[in-house]
């Protein structure tokens, strides 16, 4: 079955760090670019960033809100993609999902959310 | 950035009724765009991709289309698992962008 998981979400104070994980299975890693997407409790949805595949030299792409703060990174090897979190703001909190973009511009595949708080 | 407006906001239909959402973009964005369905406390569903094109195991009932920098989104027949939030988003360039939702109800 073809999945992704992710994890590491939870409080967090405001200035602090945070590391999300997604797990995938179920298809080659390997070969897709993977996105971050990101949801305030009871707004829209709003895309964070995108690691390119390695035949695209692990570029990165970053929404503005999160530039400079947020790095998204994968290691292929353990099928796994992290986004790094720090110098986090009470704007940041949000469901955090992982989506797999399908060479044909969307997203076909959604892990089920990490909740991400950040409060004092 | 590519702005992404959705109307309408807020739609009230019955089981069988045809709807229509748009999705208007600021600037061109060929027809990279896609269509998702949200439903509460679930991760956002694959519709429609490239404007048009039907994503596997998704019901005919479902069309998009493209005139220009409008997008449309149509649901041929309502049937009760289709009430549920709705977004646009694009591919054209970055940063990538949705539209604000269009939250569908049932009348």
């Amino acid at each position: 079955e073809v999945q992704l998981v992710e994890s590491g979400g939870g409080l967090v104070q405001p200035g602090g760090s945070l590391r999300l994980s997604c797990a995938a299975s179920g298809f080659t890693f390997s070969d897709y670019h993977m996105d971050w997407v990101r949801q305030a409790p009871g707004k829209g949805l709003e895309w964070v960033g995108r690691i390119r595949n390695k035949g695209r030299s692990y570029t990165t792409e970053y929404a503005v809100s999160v530039k400079g703060r947020f790095t998204v990174s994968r290691d292929d090897s353990k099928n796994s993609l992290f986004l790094q979190m720090n110098s986090l703001k009470t704007e940041d909190t949000a469901f955090y999902y992982c989506a797999r973009d399908n060479h044909f511009y969307s997203f076909d595949i959604w892990g089920q959310g990490t909740m991400v708080t950040v409060s004092s | 950035d590519i702005q992404l407006t959705q109307s309408p906001s807020f739609l009230s239909a019955s089981v069988g009724d045809r709807v229509t959402i748009t999705c208007r973009a600021s600037q061109g964005i060929n027809s990279y765009l896609a269509w998702y369905q949200q439903k509460p406390g679930k991760a956002p569903k694959l519709l429609i991709y490239v404007a048009s094109t039907l994503q596997s195991g998704v019901p005919s009932r479902f069309s998009g289309s493209r005139s220009d920098t409008e997008f449309t989104l149509t649901i041929s027949s309502l049937q009760p698992e289709d009430f549920a939030t709705y977004y646009c988003q694009q591919l054209n360039s970055y940063p990538i962008t949705f539209g604000q939702g269009t939250r569908l109800e049932i009348k």
